[in-house]
């Protein structure tokens, strides 16, 4: 079984609408990370969480909320889903950073295609 | 604000030949990561270099990471088909594990 889980796989939701995206892990890892990707752009941060009591703004945060319902499982909203949201979205995990040597490798879960119409 | 950058963002080649990717980044960091990406597919690890000078081989994949030209390379031996996909380099704060992504270099090895 995958050690991190996205459901659902594939979205396709209409502007305005209210949409969840989920994550679970079984992989025992403190931190979790939501991110999109956007043709040419790279992966872009949105939020992560080092703990279930600890959430953080990324990089593109905007128009987006989350929550941390337990160590292995977080969830991303769209409150208000508007075309321009329409992406690959990836969550991922790290272990608690463990000092310089420390790898703090990010394990990518397979994605959500979400399509706002 | 940390910038990554990858270059070229487009790489056709014919197997058999070697070639180079290049990330550059704008910030000290302590560490570089790789990873390839399949068509429709998720992210995989390839490689993670914490220190200046760190080289890391993995068949015909070689990684290298010089942090005074806040420089990493991923050089490609003896290109085969399967190594077609997407690589990115990614780039971890010194203060914790937030990753900031280059935008990602297409590799197409032809036959």
């Amino acid at each position: 079984d995958a050690d991190v889980t996205q459901t659902p796989r594939n979205r396709i939701t209409k502007t305005g609408k209210r949409i969840m995206l989920e994550c679970s892990q079984t992989k025992g890892h403190d931190r979790m990370y939501w991110y999109r990707q956007d043709p040419g752009l790279g992966l872009r941060l949105i939020y992560y969480s080092f703990d279930v009591k600890d959430i953080n703004k990324g990089e593109i945060s905007d128009g987006y909320s989350v929550s941390r319902q337990a160590q292995a499982k977080f969830s991303l909203s769209l409150e208000s889903a508007i075309p321009n949201q329409t992406a690959l979205y990836f969550c991922a995990t790290s272990e608690t950073s463990g000092g310089v040597y420390s790898t703090d490798t990010q394990y990518f879960g397979p994605g959500t295609r979400l399509t706002v119409l | 604000e940390l910038k990554v950058e990858q270059n070229p963002l487009f790489l056709s080649m014919q197997e058999g030949k070697n070639y180079t990717i290049y990330c550059n980044y704008s910030t000290t960091s302590d560490r570089l990561y790789w990873y390839r990406q399949d068509p429709g597919k998720s992210l995989e690890s390839l490689f993670v270099l914490l220190s200046n000078g760190a080289v890391k081989q993995e068949g015909r994949l070689m990684a290298s990471l010089d942090t005074k030209a806040r420089l990493s390379t991923l050089h490609i031996t003896a290109a085969v088909h399967d190594l077609s996909a997407t690589y990115f380099c990614a780039v971890g704060e010194t203060s914790g594990s937030r990753l900031t992504f280059g935008e990602g270099t297409q590799l197409t090895v032809n036959p």
